[in-house]
């Protein structure tokens, strides 16, 4: 099958703790991006990605980490400094940064103990 | 700053009836824009799209419409059936790397 796949689907989280978030596609997509999503509001960009070994800053960036040493592969790392990191957050791949449709995975839900 | 808001957080429909979706973008210079289709517990799926040369594109039971003066588009869904509650968002594309995201409006589909 193909898609993107993200791992775990749910994920807790220590005081002072990073944690990795998977995210894995085998669309042979040039661009993923790492989203955030919050109760009643839209997604909200964190990084992107348009190229192996290149990866950009979105909207809310601060407290967050990626990698992207594979093209199927970007993992996306939430540090301690990301104070308030309970959330839904979203992988998505397109073939392009350009017009084009994301394609997302299932999502990981992010809590703090 | 730019921003894609819909005019209702949740809409509530009888099972056989038409549904519409609205939503308003902010920025005059977007000239792409898709909608998706939220489960609960799922990541967003495409349901169609539509390009600012366009005014209306039409896929299977759904419908898009776009009105670049006021800067709205809508999506109207045949028919809605209980399978299609779930969250809508719309997106618009604003050049570079960038799309924006509503906030979404959930469909309660009433039997």
């Amino acid at each position: 099958d193909g898609g993107i796949t993200q791992s775990p689907k749910y994920l807790f989280r220590k005081e002072g703790q990073n944690v990795t978030l998977s995210c894995e596609q085998n669309l042979n997509h040039d661009a993923m991006y790492w989203y955030r999503q919050d109760p009643g509001q839209g997604l909200r960009l964190i990084y992107y990605s348009q190229i192996v070994n290149d990866f950009q800053k979105g909207d809310i960036a601060e407290g967050y980490s990626v990698s992207r040493e594979k093209k199927e592969s970007f993992p996306l790392t939430v540090t301690s400094a990301q104070k308030n990191p309970t959330a839904f957050y979203l992988c998505a791949s397109s073939p392009s940064v350009a017009k084009n449709i994301q394609y997302f995975g299932a999502g990981t839900r992010l809590s703090v103990l | 700053g730019e921003s894609v808001g819909l005019h209702l957080p949740t809409l509530s429909v009888q099972e056989g009836d038409n549904s519409i979706i609205n939503c308003a973008y902010s920025n005059s210079a977007s000239d792409y824009f898709i909608w998706y289709k939220q489960e609960s517990g799922k990541g967003p799926q495409f349901i169609i799209d539509i390009r600012s040369n366009m005014d209306k594109r039409q896929g299977q039971r759904v419908t898009v419409l776009l009105n670049k003066t006021v800067k709205h588009l809508s999506l109207q869904i045949a028919a809605t059936q209980p399978g299609d509650s779930a969250v809508y968002f719309c997106a618009a594309y604003t050049g570079g790397f960038k799309t924006i995201f509503g906030a979404g409006t959930r469909l309660f589909v009433k039997a």
